[in-house]
């Protein structure tokens, strides 16, 4: 079974733009939740869906965004780009159903870096 | 507030050496517990997890983590690292049945052979 990828794997941008960045779950998986990490301040928890619907949000501003499909692939937006969300994003994916239990399973990340 | 607290940001240790990495939550309620590694250029790896039941939890490549439901504790243990353990070590809890997770800032651990 395919592990969760993400794409691209790494982006440069310039403060004031946006970025979009994707993930594809394992197959099967419904949940796909969205972290932050930084050095110092480890990962951050940005956003989870689950059936095209957000679940749970973290403490991150408004500019942070983001959207389930109806095959489980999530995208997340971070607009108007400043130098400190310069970080590696973090996708992970969950099964959800009977019997299941909370593990999620890492992609590879997305490096970000703002200039 | 929910958090974990990893104090030890840096370990380093000679091969053979036995590893204790701490953490600590604050979470109301029933928590899971879970530690995490990531080798350097690699992805996050689930190392071990508890749930429920024996508060003694073995994990893969030798690790094992004790939950002290009292101390609010979940450290992880390995009687004898090697140098191939070189690499960051994240504790997270969560509540049952949700999905999101709140991580430690984790523990950069250097085996040196």
């Amino acid at each position: 079974k395919a592990g969760v990828t993400q794409t691209p794997r790494y982006l440069i941008k310039t403060r004031g733009q946006q970025v979009t960045l994707s993930c594809s779950p394992i197959s099967g998986h419904r949940s796909v939740s969205w972290y932050q990490q930084t050095p110092g301040q480890g990962l951050q928890f940005l956003f989870e869906y689950f059936s095209e619907t957000q679940r749970n949000k973290g403490n991150f501003p408004g500019r942070f965004s983001g959207r389930q499909f109806s095959n489980s692939r999530s995208e997340m937006n971070v607009s108007t780009l400043e130098l400190g969300d310069s970080a590696l994003y973090l996708c992970a994916s969950s099964f959800v159903g009977t019997g299941a239990d909370n593990e999620q399973y890492f992609g590879p990340g997305t490096r970000l870096t703002v200039t | 507030a929910q958090s974990v607290s990893q104090h030890n940001h840096h370990v380093i240790l000679s091969e053979a050496a036995s590893l204790e990495l701490g953490c600590n939550y604050s979470y109301g309620g029933t928590v899971n517990l879970f530690w995490y590694v990531q080798y350097p250029g690699q992805h996050l790896q689930l190392l071990l997890k508890y749930f429920s039941g024996d508060p003694l939890v073995k994990g893969i490549k030798g690790f094992e983590a004790e939950f002290i439901k009292s101390k609010f504790s979940f450290n992880l243990r390995k009687p004898s690292v090697q140098w191939s353990d070189t690499a960051e070590y994240f504790c997270a809890v969560n509540a049952p049945g949700t999905y999101k997770y709140i991580f430690g800032t984790g523990t950069r651990l250097k085996v040196l052979a």
